[in-house]
């Protein structure tokens, strides 16, 4: 099946500053999403970005699906914004999952 | 907004039990998946359904069945629990009127621990 990378595994930031994450995926894809898990376990939603640039508020998406990638901005972090990052790529009929970005964001 | 609520968001079973996870979506969605999350192994597909009645093995069925009698619900069933199953259970629904490529929405999760 489809490889999913996400990079980094981890981040600590410092609050306020920015960061960018990425996802490589291996083939063609119909459907990109960005979730974060809050620390409770649940995922939310993020971004739904097959391909171009999204942006809400402080965390903007950009999708090239020609080069089969993608990266998440997060700007000013927040304490709020730690958890754990996923991209999920849909090909064939089944959504495909990285392993994830911890991020820390320190006070 | 779409909601998709897990019946129970932690639960204790002991080895050998029938364990049910029940899940509901309020967005007619065709589209339902069973994951397993366990740390290191990311989100592994154990089922899913596209419509009622219709299931589909993912990646890790063994151990697992599920039911689809109504278009809201998918309920996962483990016959006899076991410790290797204890785990983080995420249900989740996506529409098929969107194409193949719907928006994918989780529940809260279900935190089950096999004594």
């Amino acid at each position: 099946g489809i490889q999913v990378e996400q990079s980094p595994p981890d981040l600590i930031l410092q609050e306020g500053a920015n960061s960018t994450l990425r996802c490589n995926f291996s083939d063609s894809v119909n459907n990109l999403q960005w979730f974060h898990q809050n620390p409770w376990g649940q995922l939310i939603n993020l971004f739904y970005i097959p391909s171009g640039t999204k942006q809400n508020g402080r965390l903007s998406a950009t999708t090239v699906a020609t080069e089969r990638y993608s990266l998440l901005y997060i700007s000013s972090s927040q304490t709020t914004d730690s958890g754990v990052y996923f991209c999920a790529v849909y090909t064939g009929n089944q959504f495909y999952f990285g392993t994830g970005t911890s991020l820390t964001v320190i006070p | 907004d779409v909601k998709v609520t897990q019946s129970s968001r932690y639960l204790v079973k002991r080895t050998g039990e029938k364990v049910f996870l029940e899940c509901v979506q309020d967005m007619d969605h065709e589209n339902m998946f069973w994951y397993r999350q366990d740390p290191g192994l990311g989100l592994r597909l154990i089922y899913f359904s596209y419509d009622v009645k219709m299931k589909e093995k993912g990646d890790i069925p063994e151990g697992y069945s599920v039911s689809r009698e109504k278009k809201e619900r998918f309920s996962l069933i483990l016959e006899s629990a076991s410790t290797n199953q204890t785990s983080m259970y995420l249900c989740a629904s996506s529409s098929l009127m969107a194409g193949p490529t719907g928006e994918l929405f989780f529940g809260e999760g279900s935190r089950l621990t096999v004594l």
